[in-house]
């Protein structure tokens, strides 16, 4: 059983367009974090969230934590060609640490 | 600072051969980690370190070995190669654990085998 599932799986927008990307999980976290990852590099960090409920924002990306922390989302506005990439929630508890299955997007002109 | 470094970049190994993955940070994390990822899938977590002389499993760590002889090193060792064991590699290394609090993960570019 997958700890972080991310939908959808597949994501191909057009420049400009909004998206939103899912991290579900049935476990609580004490923090989760997004990575992206661009092709033949490995994976940055984006940012942390550490409390139920937070919000927080990088430019045109917005990251929510659901209020029992087992979720979160990722919001992009207006999407760019340089947001192409592999999103990837990560998440760990005291015996597991883990990434999410990830949710690839392109976004094309 | 290099950060995290990875070599080889490249291999391709033969059934049943040997080969040893080196990672190397110059940035005084305690915390390292080895993962796989197979082509358009996540990260797996294979082993991961705390500190020197002490390593523990992660979620797929058969057919792997590692150790920890000093806070910069952590290799990962093949044995016996299997096409299964064909992906790319990562190496990632942090101050805390990751999962815990604010704690990033940095990670090196990647050692793509592929066994044949």
């Amino acid at each position: 059983t997958q700890l972080l599932e991310q939908s959808p799986q597949f994501l191909s927008i057009q420049e400009g367009e909004n998206l939103t990307v899912y991290c579900n999980s049935s476990s609580v976290f004490s923090s989760l974090q997004w990575y992206r990852q661009e092709p033949g590099e490995g994976p940055v960090l984006l940012v942390t969230v550490v409390t139920g409920g937070e919000v927080k924002k990088l430019k045109r990306l917005t990251f929510q934590f659901g209020d029992a922390r087992k979720d979160s989302s990722l919001h992009i506005t207006a999407a760019q060609t340089g947001d192409t990439g592999l999103y990837l929630c990560y998440a760990g508890t005291a015996s597991k640490l883990t990434f999410g299955t990830g949710t690839r997007l392109q976004v094309t002109l | 600072n290099a950060g995290v470094t990875q070599t080889p970049k490249f291999r391709i190994l033969k059934i049943g051969q040997s080969m040893t993955l080196q990672c190397t940070q110059d940035m005084n994390h305690n915390y390292m980690y080895w993962y796989r990822q197979d082509p358009g899938m996540g990260l797996k977590l294979i082993y991961y370190s705390v500190g020197a002389g002490i390593t523990d499993k992660g979620e797929v760590p058969n057919g792997y070995n590692v150790s920890r002889s000093t806070t910069e090193d952590f290799p990962l060792r093949l044995e016996l190669a299997a096409p299964s064991q064909t992906s790319v590699y990562f190496c990632a290394s942090s101050r805390g654990l990751a999962g815990g609090g604010y704690n990033e993960q940095f990670f090196g570019p990647g050692t793509r085998l592929t066994v044949l």
